[in-house]
């Protein structure tokens, strides 16, 4: 089993549609991390959390929030999809100092 | 100027040939430096930390500079299986936020 799953691992939505993406993982890392990736630009972090209720802005938070109920969990939310908003979305985990571990990734593209 | 910057390549060499990437980072204080290693439209994977003395892991071989503010990549023997995009991360802070690049593609021909 993959030590940090991502759901769904694709999704095709309508603009103004809400979308829920969800990452788990079975590490028990405190920190969790949301990122997307478009061609030419690079990873770059959305949300994070240090511990469970924490939650931080990261560089490209508009348009996007998240959720920390639990360690293991940790969820993004699109409230109105916007065509922008198309990319590949990773959720990753790590302890403090340690490098990040990815999930395999959700590919989402809204219409 | 971009906080971390790589030639996007791609770099096509033959089976094994030698490759070097660098990576220039723009913040002095940066901290933690890493490459990751990804494949088409997968998960990017830890291949591995850079420390300020250097370091080695079989075939590849990292390297720090923290004058010139780069990071090094060295691959010898290269395998097709090295064909991927390595991307040079950087934590800035020491906050466990990290800056990727946006990766140096590398194809291995036979």
């Amino acid at each position: 089993d993959a030590d940090v799953t991502q759901t769904p691992r694709n999704r095709i939505t309508k603009t103004g549609k809400r979308i829920m993406l969800e990452c788990s993982q079975t590490k028990g890392h405190d920190r969790m991390y949301w990122y997307r990736q478009d061609p030419g630009l690079g990873l770059r972090l959305i949300y994070y959390s240090f511990d469970v209720k924490d939650i931080n802005k990261g560089e490209i938070s508009d348009g996007y929030s998240v959720s920390r109920q639990a360690q293991a969990k940790f969820s993004l939310s699109l409230e109105s999809a916007i065509p922008n908003q198309t990319a590949l979305y990773f959720c990753a985990t790590s302890e403090g100092g340690q490098p990040q571990h990815f999930g395999d990734g959700t590919r989402l593209s809204i219409l | 100027r971009k906080e971390v910057e790589q030639d996007p390549g791609p770099f096509n060499v033959p089976e094994g040939a030698t490759v070097a990437f660098n990576c220039t980072y723009s913040n002095s204080a940066s901290q933690s430096f890493f490459w990751y290693r990804q494949d088409c439209r997968k998960e990017p994977k830890l291949l591995m930390s850079v420390y300020s003395s250097g370091n080695e892991d079989g075939r590849f071989t990292a390297q720090l500079n923290r004058a010139s503010q780069y990071i090094s990549l060295l691959i010898r023997d290269s395998k097709l299986s090295d064909s991927a995009t390595y991307l040079c991360v950087v934590n800035p802070w020491n906050t466990d936020k990290l800056i990727f690049g946006t990766g140096t593609r590398l194809q291995v021909f036979p």
